[in-house]
C-alpha cells in the first residue's frame, strides 16, 4: 500500500516525442523526489523539491524538465529522448524535515520505454 | 561521493536466515536505510539506522556500524515473499533529502 501515486505506469515514446510522467502523493509530505532506475544499476537521484523549491538536480540532461505546482504534485517533462533513457522512473515523498528519519516513500513507477 | 557494496545475489531456503550486508565509503555519514523492491514495484521501506547497533522489527533487524563502514540486514523465519531486492541507501550529510543507493541485493527464497 502506497500514499504516492503514479501516472502513467507504462510509457512508450519516440525520440521526438514530448510526454509528461506525474506523481501524486497523499501523505502530507513536503518534499518529492525523482529518481531513474535502470536494470542492474543503483536508484539514481535526479530531483529534489521541498516545499515546492528545487533543492537538487542531480547533473541530469535538460531533455528532463521537472515541474512543482505544490507540495502534493510533481511532473517530469520529457523531451527528445534517447533510447538509453529507457528506465523506470520512481517518484517518492518525504516529511521534508531535517534532522530526522524523513523516510522517503515510493510510488509504483513508470516504465519509459524510448524507440 | 559515496560507495555503496552489497552483494548481487542471495540464495536462501524457506524457514532459514540470511543476512544481507552492505558497506559504504563516505566523506561524511548522516542515517543508512533499508529498503525492499518485489519485481515491478515500489521499494518500501523496512528500516533505518543512524546511531551503531542493532535495530529490531519482527522477523527483519539492521545492524549498523559506523566506524567500519558497515550494515547488515538479517531476515529471519524467510518466507517465500521475502524473494525480492534488498536496497541498501546512504544518506549524504552535505545534500539535505540525498539518497545514494547501492545496486541492490536479490534475494531468492527455495522452498
Amino acid at each position: 500500500e502506497t500514499g504516492v501515486t503514479q501516472t502513467p505506469r507504462h510509457l512508450v515514446m519516440g525520440m521526438t516525442n514530448k510526454k509528461s510522467l506525474k506523481c501524486e502523493q497523499h501523505l502530507g509530505h513536503n518534499a518529492m523526489y525523482w529518481y531513474k532506475q535502470s536494470a542492474k544499476k543503483p536508484l539514481e537521484l535526479m530531483f529534489v523539491y521541498n516545499f515546492k523549491e528545487q533543492t537538487e538536480n542531480n547533473s541530469v540532461p535538460s531533455r528532463f524538465s521537472p515541474e512543482c505546482p505544490n507540495s502534493s504534485h510533481l511532473f517530469l517533462h520529457l523531451h527528445t529522448l534517447q533510447p538509453e533513457d529507457s528506465a523506470l522512473y520512481l517518484c517518492a515523498s518525504s516529511p521534508g524535515l531535517a534532522g530526522g528519519t524523513d523516510t522517503q516513500y515510493f510510488g509504483p513507477g513508470t516504465r519509459l520505454t524510448v524507440l | 561521493g559515496q560507495n555503496i557494496d552489497q552483494p548481487t545475489e542471495m540464495t536462501a531456503t524457506e524457514g532459514a536466515i540470511v543476512q544481507i550486508n552492505c558497506t559504504y565509503q563516505t566523506s561524511g555519514f548522516n542515517g543508512l536505510f533499508w529498503y525492499q523492491q518485489h519485481a515491478g514495484e515500489a521499494p518500501t521501506f523496512l528500516s533505518y539506522n543512524v546511531l551503531d547497533g542493532l535495530e529490531e522489527k519482527g522477523r527483519f533487524s539492521s545492524f549498523l556500524s559506523r566506524s567500519k563502514g558497515y550494515s547488515y540486514l538479517l531476515l529471519k523465519e524467510l518466507q517465500m515473499k521475502d524473494s525480492a531486492s534488498y536496497l541498501c541507501a546512504v544518506r549524504d550529510p552535505d545534500s539535505w533529502g540525498k539518497l545514494q543507493f547501492g545496486a541492490g541485493t536479490q534475494v531468492v527464497v527455495t522452498p
